[in-house]
């Protein structure tokens, strides 16, 4: 099993570009997330999805879009990129909802010029 | 207003002796903590956890203390060796319309010194 994957790892973009990150499961979870990781600060929770067809916003949602149209694909879009979305993006999946481990992607780090 | 808070930035520990990293939470609704260990162009890996009915939990060298009255929990890491040495964040629970909505501390990094 690859577990979580995300593409690309890397990306560089100008100001008002666009572009999608893709993440890619192969365990069968419902629940998946988007974070974007800061120096100094923790991860936070961008959109999740509890399953197929459903997303939600969670504590950073503006300037993102997602989308899940299949179980084991999370789409996170940048319709306008900003240099204040430069970050590091993971993605994670998870079993179910309540006391399960969530398993992360490696990370796609995105600088926004 | 940050609700999970790791307030030491680094530590330096002796390989063998015992690693203690700590962190505190705000918010009494948290019910589910969790420990993850993050090498450098990796992602998160999960460590440990512990639910807010016990006070502790043991894997290996590895243990989480809860004290749920103080709002602050720790991890030990007993004895400590070269592999440990890593950012480890802290991460703490909360159920919103059935899935998990973790919010993390900002993450110590260990150095284990041979």
């Amino acid at each position: 099993n690859a577990g979580v994957t995300q593409t690309p790892k890397f990306r560089v973009l100008k100001t008002g570009q666009s572009m999608t990150l893709l993440c890619a499961q192969d365990m069968n979870h419902e629940y998946m997330y988007w974070y974007r990781q800061d120096p100094g600060m923790g991860l936070r929770l961008i959109h999740y999805s509890v399953g197929e067809g459903t997303t939600a916003k969670g504590e950073v949602p503006d300037g993102y879009n997602v989308s899940r149209l299949k179980k084991q694909n999370f789409l996170l879009g940048l319709e306008s990129a900003a240099p204040s979305q430069t970050s590091v993006y993971f993605c994670a999946s998870s079993q179910g909802s309540a006391y399960n481990e969530q398993f992360f992607g490696p990370g796609t780090r995105l600088t926004v010029l | 207003d940050q609700q999970v808070k790791q307030n030491s930035p680094s530590l330096s520990v002796q390989e063998g002796r015992i690693s203690i990293l700590n962190c505190d939470y705000t918010n009494s609704m948290f019910d589910y903590f969790l420990w993850y260990k993050k090498y450098p162009a990796e992602g998160p890996t999960f460590l440990i956890s512990i639910s807010s009915i016990k006070d502790k939990n043991e894997d290996g060298r590895f243990t989480v203390f809860l004290n749920k009255s103080a709002k602050h929990l720790s991890l030990h890491i007993v004895p400590s060796q070269p592999g440990d040495s890593a950012v480890y964040f802290c991460a703490a629970s909360d159920l919103i319309q059935g899935a998990q909505k973790l919010v993390f501390g900002q993450g110590t990094r260990l150095t284990i010194n041979p």
